[in-house]
């Protein structure tokens, strides 16, 4: 079983300031996902990312992928209230189903 | 629309009753996933299918509930006797096999059990 963590669980910060959030595993993924969730919808994916050490930038958004393939970061510069959501990780493997972290859920301010 | 479509949206039962979700997947995909998901939790997973091969149940996944895929296209998550602890966010998502796992969602079905 492929247990995925991820941390902070709970985020509250102003508009404009920077955040990291980390997913982190056990086990090596062939690729991983991050999602966003807004209340009442279902999990919007973002970006994959399959090689080590990877980075892939979504406007405001890097996704990192770990050296090893077990752990992931999203850092979000100059966070704005529409980022307020539930940023879930999920990990795949080709032969096997995708498990998701228990997410961290991130409130912006104005 | 070419995305997952899950159906219905919204469902009310009363404890015991019988209900049946349906889930119609992007169409190329050959694997369907049903998750559940409760208030400030992430998706748990349920169970999955390759085509109409399901290749694997959770153990969250009772002797009550049971998931179909007839034909390899539309899949069908049926809840028997429901109870009040079935009340959850239901969610469907398909993909396609390979390298890049990337799962997309439906809108989700919301159950609640009264």
């Amino acid at each position: 079983t492929q247990l995925l963590e991820q941390s902070p669980q709970f985020l509250s910060i102003q508009e404009g300031e920077n955040l990291t959030v980390y997913c982190n595993s056990s086990s090596v993924f062939s690729s991983l996902q991050w999602y966003r969730q807004e209340p009442g919808e279902g999990p919007v994916l973002l970006v994959t990312v399959v090689t080590g050490g990877e980075v892939k930038k979504l406007k405001r958004l890097t996704f990192q992928f770990g050296d090893a393939r077990k752990d992931s970061s999203l850092h979000i510069t100059a966070a704005q209230p529409g980022d307020t959501g539930l940023y879930l990780c999920a990990g795949g493997d080709n032969n096997n189903d995708m498990r998701f972290g228990a997410g961290t859920r991130l409130t912006v301010k104005p | 629309d070419t995305g997952v479509s899950q159906d219905p949206r919204h469902k009310i039962t009363k404890r015991g009753q019988n209900v049946t979700f349906r889930c119609d997947p992007i169409s190329e995909h050959n694997r369907l996933y049903w998750y559940r998901q409760t208030l400030g939790q992430g998706p748990e997973f349920l169970t999955y299918f390759q085509n109409e091969a399901q290749l694997e149940k959770s153990r969250l996944l009772s002797d009550r509930f049971s998931a179909e895929r007839p034909k390899g296209s539309f899949s069908t998550l049926e809840i028997q006797r429901t109870e009040q602890g079935d009340s959850a966010m239901y969610l469907c998502a398909s993909s396609w096999t390979g390298v890049l796992t990337e799962a997309f969602f439906g809108q989700g079905t919301r159950l609640t059990v009264v």
